[in-house]
């Protein structure tokens, strides 16, 4: 089984709907949680960095991070075509493991106009 | 403009060729990574660097070399003895270990 397991989709919605995207994870020493945008053929670019439990807003995509359950959440509001990409979550323990990050296998998402 | 650049973009290369890929950030950040990118998959860790002239073993070091003699730059050289090369290959870096991670444009090498 996984370190960290991401339901692949794909997932496609309409524009402006609310998109849900979920990690779950086994390692219970992790406490960074990182969310990246991965458009094709490029590098990931990073969108949400928190640290433990609790939520975190940057505009239309907020971040949960609920370590009882060990599952992470990222959601986008008022989705838009440009949306559209591949969402990987990535998990690390910080210096106690050197900084070594696990990610998920990525869920492709499709915004339709 | 700060960033990581990697070149070069598309690589090719014959079986039994060693080939080296570049890797350079002026972001000022003393951690730099390679990690390696399967379709359909996350990421994996090859090689790290927490500072100069200091490197180590990712999860899938094999077949894998690196250097870091300068801040800057962390060239990754993918030899012979990797057995499955073809694969789209992402550089990294962060102010240190314990820091969020920037990721390069990325090189993806076929193997001919």
């Amino acid at each position: 089984q996984k370190e960290v397991e991401q339901d692949p989709g794909p997932l496609s919605v309409p524009e402006g709907a609310i998109v849900s995207l979920n990690c779950t994870y086994s390692n219970s020493a992790f406490q960074y949680f990182m969310w990246y945008r991965q458009y094709s053929r490029k590098g990931p670019e990073l969108l949400m960095y928190t640290y433990s439990s609790g939520n975190k807003e940057d505009g239309r995509f907020t971040a949960q991070v609920d370590k009882s359950s060990k599952y992470i959440s990222l959601f986008i509001r008022d989705s838009q075509p440009s949306d559209s990409a591949t969402y990987l979550c990535a998990m690390s323990e910080g210096l106690t493991n050197a900084g070594k990050s696990t990610f998920g296998d990525g869920t492709t998402l499709t915004v339709k106009p | 403009d700060g960033g990581i650049t990697q070149s070069p973009k598309y690589l090719f290369r014959k079986e039994g060729q060693n080939v080296t890929l570049s890797c350079e950030q002026n972001l000022n950040h003393d951690a730099m990574y390679w990690y390696r990118q399967d379709p359909g998959q996350g990421l994996r860790l090859i090689y790290y660097s927490q500072i100069v002239n200091d490197f180590q073993k990712g999860d899938i070091a094999e077949g894998y070399s690196v250097s870091r003699e300068k801040k800057e730059s962390f060239p990754l050289t993918v030899t012979s003895a990797q057995k499955n090369p073809t694969a789209f290959y992402l550089c990294a870096s962060s102010i240190d270990l314990s820091n969020e991670q920037f990721f390069g444009p990325g090189t993806r090498l076929t193997v001919l």
